[in-house]
């Protein structure tokens, strides 16, 4: 079964840093690009950045260049994502999703279940 | 920065009714890059259409996607009480990647 579990999550002070994992199974990882995605409680969806497979390209929403940072360990099949700076508008579930395989067409075709940052003193 | 906005913001329909949804882009964008999510409360999303009209794994054949140019539609033909949830558009391009209309919410009636 194709399966993506994040871990990670939890209650930081603002400014403090926090590092989410993504175990993948069921698939060849390496062949695959990752992304984030989260969630603010309430609001919509915010793609937040993307790694491709072998990690040549990565790419990052405009609200957390500079203080997020993507990476994936291929021979563990497991997807990161470390976060520094952070701030309260921070807060939402975050879920790693992946990457379509076809090279004509563009979305997110299996998404773990999400985890769950609060920014808050 | 190409924006999807996304109509009604709320549709209130009674199970085996149709559903019309409506995602804008503010410019003319490839069908290829427009897809279709669902999600149910508590649920991460759930990928239904893609290309604009192709419908992914599993999904029944009561979804269909259809548009280009700016204006792209998902239509369920006959509501099942299990449709009733939050419905993205979403859209990829080279440079921002991905971007989410705000959503739908399809409610019973």
């Amino acid at each position: 079964e194709v399966q993506l579990v994040e871990s990670g999550g939890g209650l930081v002070q603002p400014g403090g840093s926090l590092r989410l994992s993504c175990a993948a199974s069921g698939f060849t990882f390496s062949t695959y690009s990752m992304n984030w995605v989260r969630q603010a409680p309430g609001k919509g969806l915010e793609w937040i950045s993307y790694i491709s497979g072998r990690s040549s390209s990565i790419y990052y929403t405009d609200s957390v260049k500079g203080r997020f940072t993507i990476s994936r360990d291929n021979a563990k099949s497991s997807l990161f994502l470390q976060m520094n700076s952070l701030r309260a508008e921070d807060t939402a579930v975050y879920y790693c999703a992946r990457d379509s395989p076809s090279y004509s067409y563009y979305y997110m075709d299996v998404w773990g279940k999400g985890i769950a940052v609060t920014v808050s003193s | 920065e190409i924006v999807l906005t996304q109509s009604p913001g709320t549709l209130s329909l009674s199970p085996g009714e149709r559903a019309t949804l409506s995602c804008r882009a503010s410019q003319s964008i490839s069908s290829s890059s427009l897809v279709w999510y669902q999600q149910k409360p508590g649920q991460a999303p759930r990928l239904l259409i893609y290309g604009a009209s192709s419908r992914a794994t599993g999904i029944p054949d009561r979804f269909s996607g259809s548009g280009s140019g700016t204006d792209f539609t998902l239509t369920i033909s006959r509501l099942e009480p299990e449709d009733f949830a939050v419905y993205y558009c979403q859209h990829y391009d080279n440079s921002l990647m991905y971007t989410f209309g705000q959503g739908t919410k399809l409610e019973i009636k």
